[in-house]
């Protein structure tokens, strides 16, 4: 299987701050990556699919990019409601598999 | 509005089984690859199986191959998951989760989730 190591595993960001996710496969993936926002108690969120497209909806201050084996995920400025897990997500192989998450908070 | 609901989890003892519901509504089910991921208690997320729009394919996670089966019934828009020989590993939240497109492998829209607890 395809092993998807994102970092940091949480971090703590002040409002409007740039913050800045990784996500690393084991082996190339093309461009084959989602990203997912999930709230407590909540079912996820497809933000963005195929490395960089953003999903109908989502604010633009989310965008993604990368192919290959390095994918960065990004919210140019954090507000309040983004507090979540994030999980990048690859379709390379179809044996699916997730990052372990990045839970954001606010300083 | 388009949504899955699932139904069918519970407590269930080690070696158990359960089944799995997810009524789809809103959208063209028979169009779209359908997939059953699930979330244990603090954990993160766990792709555990698919099934093609037609049904004629299906993937498993290593984990579950042998012991869980996912099937649909397009003409009641509904896909299931039938899990045999349970272990306490498999408590977890089960959500279905609708293919964004049958070129893109995201999941754009879940269900509420259903929990199963395998306990003695």
């Amino acid at each position: 299987d395809i092993q998807m190591t994102q970092s940091p595993s949480s971090l703590s960001a002040s409002v409007g701050d740039r913050v800045t996710i990784t996500c690393q496969a084991s082996q190339d993936i093309s461009n084959y990556l989602n990203w997912y926002q999930q709230k407590p108690g909540k079912a996820p969120k497809l933000l963005i699919y195929d490395a960089s497209n953003l999903e109908t909806g989502v604010p633009s201050r989310f965008s993604g990019s990368g192919s290959g084996t390095d994918f960065t995920f990004t919210i140019s400025s954090l507000q309040p409601e983004d507090i979540a897990t994030y999980y990048c997500q690859q379709y390379d192989n179809p044996a699916l598999t997730f990052g372990g998450g990045t839970k954001v908070e606010i300083k | 509005q388009v949504q899955l609901v699932e139904s069918g989890g519970g407590v269930v003892q080690p070696g158990g089984s359960l089944r799995l519901s997810c009524a789809a509504s809103g959208f063209t089910f028979s169009s779209y690859g359908m997939h059953w991921v699930r979330q244990a208690p603090g954990k993160g997320l766990e792709w555990v199986a698919f099934i093609r729009y037609d049904g004629s394919n299906k993937y498993y996670a290593d984990s579950v191959k042998g012991r869980f089966t996912i099937s649909r019934d397009n003409s009641k828009n509904t896909l299931y998951l039938q899990m045999n020989s349970l272990r306490a590993e498999d408590t977890a939240v089960y959500y279905c989760a609708k293919e964004l497109a049958v070129t893109v492998t995201a999941f754009d829209i879940w269900g509420q989730g259903t929990m199963v607890t395998v306990s003695s």
